[in-house]
């Protein structure tokens, strides 16, 4: 079963930092480009960034609120998927989902198809005092 | 930066009909938009990409349709499991953003 499991919210105070795991089973890590997209309480969705497989560099892009404050990694040896937060304010409380990036193939080109095919049941982080 | 409005924030319609939601960019964003379901309590779920693409196991009830500025979600047939908030997601490889609408929600 293709399955990815969020795990390492909770409660934290502003200032503090927190890191987050997510477990992929079920299909190849190795190949999966991965994000994390969080929802605040009764809000919509917000993308956070996203890091390309080890095979395609493994680089990270973050969107431009994350400001040096966020840092997504990845273990392909341990399939799991990681978002180190430091600098914690009340406005990143939020479910915290891991999501994998939809990729089609056409023999053996890969593209990028825009979306999020995958995601996780999320965790929720609360930044509070 | 492109902005995601979705029309109308609340919609309601009775079983067996059609409902229509709309996305619209603020720019020409071609067919790079996505479209998911997500019920209270669960994480989204892909409905369509590409603009009109049925992601897998995804009823033909759900269709997507337009390009540029102008999108819509058509779900027919409709049942009492469609209640859920929709939202519409653009993709932009550079600079990378993936940017969400903020949602319709479905009542049956």
């Amino acid at each position: 079963e293709v399955q990815l499991v969020e795990s390492g919210g909770g409660l934290v105070q502003p200032g503090g930092s927190l890191r987050l795991s997510c477990a992929a089973s079920g299909f190849t890590f190795n190949d999966a480009w991965m994000n994390w997209v969080r929802q605040a309480p009764g809000k919509g969705l917000e993308w956070v960034g996203r890091v390309r497989s080890t095979s395609d560099g493994g680089a990270a892009e973050y969107a431009e609120f994350v400001k040096d404050r966020f840092s997504i990694s990845r273990d392909d040896s341990k399939s799991t998927l990681f978002l180190q937060m430091k600098s914690l304010k009340s406005d990143d409380t939020a479910v915290y989902y891991c999501t994998r990036d939809l990729m089609f193939c056409d023999g053996d080109k890969c593209y990028l198809g825009g979306a999020f095919d995958i995601w996780g049941q999320g965790t929720m982080v609360t930044v509070s005092s | 930066e492109i902005v995601m409005t979705q029309s109308p924030a609340t919609l309601s319609v009775s079983p067996g009909e059609s409902a229509t939601l709309s996305c619209r960019p603020s720019q020409n964003v071609n067919t790079k938009l996505a479209w998911y379901q997500q019920k209270p309590g669960q994480a989204p779920r892909l409905l369509i990409y590409g603009a009109s693409t049925r992601a897998t196991d995804i009823p033909a009830r759900f269709s997507g349709s337009g390009s540029g500025t102008e999108f819509t979600l058509t779900i027919s047939s409709l049942q009492s499991e469609d209640c859920a908030l929709y939202y519409c997601q653009h993709y932009n490889n550079w600079p990378l953003m993936y940017t969400f609408g903020q949602g319709t929600k479905l009542e049956i």
